[in-house]
């Protein structure tokens, strides 16, 4: 079964570190980038970021830049997603999902179930 | 940064009612444009991709349509499972933006 599984619930102190992990199943882990969303109470989501877990290159959103780090474990298909500094507002759910790394540009077809991160 | 904004925020409408819901971005590109649609307390659902192929599994009462910067997304006949909030967003360049949201419930 294709599918992404994400770590459990987090609650963080402002100033701390979250490191998040989706684990990817079912298949062909090289041939999808992974990305990361930050989904706050009512907003839509907002994209943090990518990493192609073939290479290992990433892109970060602006917003983000300096404070999140992704990266990838090849020997268990999982990527990882650490957001450091954390504040108040990152209270949210965070979502992987993957797109597809081949033939152009792709949707996001298939996510993780979420990982509440609350700061207080 | 491409951004997109929604609109309505919120629609009500009786079951079998056309829904149409509008998405605009704030500068014009290729169709690479998604809609999501997401359950209370749920994960994001991809519904449609490259603004009017429906993803698989996805009922036909669902079509999207649009270029450039004006897109929608239509539902038919809306049933009582169609309550959710839909987003669309832009997976032509990063950051992949996504809009607001409109909420959709049964009247």
């Amino acid at each position: 079964q294709v599918q992404l599984v994400q770590s459990g619930a987090e609650v963080k102190k402002p100033g701390a570190s979250v490191k998040i992990s989706c684990q990817a199943a079912g298949y062909a882990f090289t041939s999808y980038f992974i990305h990361w969303m930050r989904q706050v109470p009512g907003q839509g989501p907002e994209w943090m970021g990518m990493i192609n877990p073939g290479g290992g290159a990433t892109k970060y959103a602006q917003s983000f830049q300096g404070r999140v780090t992704m990266s990838r474990d090849m020997s268990t298909n999982t990527v990882y997603m650490e957001l450091s500094s954390l504040r108040f507002e990152d209270t949210a759910v965070f979502y992987c999902a993957r797109s597809a790394a081949w033939g152009g540009k792709h949707p996001f077809d298939i996510w993780g179930q979420g990982t509440v991160v609350s700061v207080s | 940064d491409i951004q997109m904004t929604q609109s309505p925020s919120y629609v009500s409408a009786s079951v079998g009612d056309r829904v149409t819901i509008s998405c605009r971005a704030s500068q014009g590109f290729n169709n690479f444009l998604a809609w999501y649609q997401q359950k209370p307390g749920k994960v994001p659902n991809l519904l449609i991709y490259a603004a009017s192929t429906l993803q698989s599994g996805v009922p036909s009462r669902f079509s999207g349509s649009g270029s450039g910067t004006e897109f929608t997304l239509t539902i038919s006949s809306l049933q009582p499972e169609d309550v959710a909030t839909y987003y669309c967003q832009n997976y032509n360049s990063v950051p992949y933006t996504f809009g607001p949201g409109t909420k959709v419930d049964i009247k």
